[in-house]
């Protein structure tokens, strides 16, 4: 059974472009969530996908945008990349929508 | 708005102490509730969940629950070095609401 799998480890972009990231979930789960984690602080929700469809969604703006495929594996873009954008995303699946969430190892952005 | 609160430490602990870790939650309807261990640049790792009142034991680790005091901890017996870590506080409701989590306690074990 695979865990889940993030990629790019590690990202470095220009303010202003736009980043594409992606995620694999466990075999088995069919709903991803993504969150952005700052330094020091705790992973915030960004968006949740269940069976393709968005079904949740934290408060952040239009630019940050996302996608789930059959195999429910997901993206994460986001557009006119900030400063601010810098932080480590991180993809979590799970089995149905009140099961424990198994984390992928994430990616660091650094815009610049 | 659903919070998740935990004082940020760092907590000092010496080896082989007990390590407690403490989290509030604001939404009465949460009903899972999860410790993940974060190391440095490294993703959140489950250790604990626990769904109803009272105490969960796995190895070293224990949770504890208290939903009318809207409170759950985190107890590490016997703490080693390699405990060190920021520990996570996560919250979850019903249906499909997302999993919030608290900003996290650094936890240091002093050898």
């Amino acid at each position: 059974e695979t865990g889940v799998t993030q990629s790019p480890t590690h990202l470095i972009k220009t303010r202003g472009q736009q980043v594409t990231l992606r995620c694999s979930s466990q075999s088995g789960h069919n709903t991803v969530s993504w969150y952005q984690q700052a330094l020091g602080q705790g992973p915030q929700f960004i968006f949740q996908y269940y069976r393709e469809e968005e079904n949740g969604r934290g408060n952040f703006p239009p630019r940050f945008s996302g996608l789930q495929f059959p195999n429910y594996s997901s993206e994460l873009n986001v557009n006119a990349l900030e400063l601010d954008d810098s932080a480590l995303y991180l993809c979590a699946s799970s089995l149905g929508q009140g099961g424990g969430y198994t984390f992928g190892s994430g990616t660091r952005l650094t815009v610049v | 708005q659903k919070e998740v609160e935990q004082n940020s430490g760092p907590l000092s602990v010496p080896e082989g102490a007990i390590a407690s870790l403490n989290c509030t939650y604001s939404d009465r309807g949460s009903q899972s509730f999860f410790w993940y261990r974060q190391y440095s640049g490294k993703s959140p790792e489950l250790i604990m969940s626990i769904y109803s009142n009272g105490d969960k034991e796995d190895g070293r680790f224990t949770a504890q629950l208290n939903k009318a005091s809207q409170y759950v901890s985190l107890l590490i017996r016997d703490s080693q070095p390699s405990d060190s870590a920021t520990y996570l506080c996560a919250v979850l409701n019903s249906g499909n609401t997302p999993l919030v989590f608290g900003k996290g306690t650094r936890l240091s074990v002093i050898a």
